[in-house]
């Protein structure tokens, strides 16, 4: 059975951080370029971030260059989102998803606020 | 960015009948690959959105064949027929074709 699990969400304050991993099992993860996706109920679904199979490419939504960084460990089966410099417009249901939205984790709330 | 308009944003139908959903984008989703990365998902309430057609027009696995897709270049359409219960929820559009990749607003698709 396919699944992600996301986790590392929670309250934090504005400007500080935030690491979310993404633990993938049921497929072969290395083939699969991954992806991050917000949610929030005014500005529906927003691609955050996206990483090529093997980690050497990487691709971020202008609103989050330079204070997010995805990254994945393929001996590990799984990606991370550092989130730095945070901020309330990040509050969101973030989920963990494979580039094309094959597979979807269950998503995980971060909550921006002071 | 590229802008997807989906069209209608809440979609009243019968169980049994047929439902109809379009998302434009505002410039031509055909990669110069000559792919068209133009996807289609269904979010049911409560749960993560799970993947319908890839490319245009390639059912996902497992995905019934009462959902279809169609369209080229900038003009694309869902099509459910035999509307079942489990098929309510909110379908959205996303373009990858273009970064950054952008998803259409929604449609909600409900019970008349």
């Amino acid at each position: 059975e396919v699944q992600l699990v996301e986790s590392g969400g929670g309250l934090v304050q504005p400007g500080r951080s935030l690491k979310l991993s993404c633990a993938a099992s049921g497929f072969t993860f290395s083939n699969y370029g991954m992806a991050w996706v917000r949610q929030t109920p005014t500005k529906g679904l927003e691609w955050v971030a996206s990483i090529s199979t093997g980690g050497g490419n990487t691709y971020y939504r202008d609103s989050v260059k330079g204070r997010f960084t995805i990254s994945r460990d393929n001996a590990k089966n799984t990606q991370y989102l550092q989130m730095d410099s945070l901020r309330s417009e990040d509050t969101a249901t973030y989920y963990c998803s494979t580039n094309r939205g094959d597979y979807w984790g269950q998503g995980v709330m971060v909550t921006v606020s002071s | 960015d590229v802008v997807m308009t989906q069209t209608p944003v809440s979609l009243p139908v019968s169980l049994g009948g047929q439902a109809s959903i379009s998302c434009r984008s505002s410039q031509s989703l055909v990669h110069s690959n000559g792919n068209t990365y133009l996807h289609w998902y269904l979010q049911k309430p409560g749960q993560s959105p799970q993947l319908l057609i890839y490319r245009v027009s390639n059912r996902f696995s497992g995905v019934p064949d009462r959902f279809s897709g169609s369209g080229s270049g900038t003009d694309f359409t869902l099509k459910i027929s035999r509307v079942e219960p489990e098929d309510l929820g909110d379908y959205y559009c996303l373009q990858s074709t273009h970064f950054p990749y952008t998803f259409g607003a929604g449609t909600k698709l409900e019970l008349k």
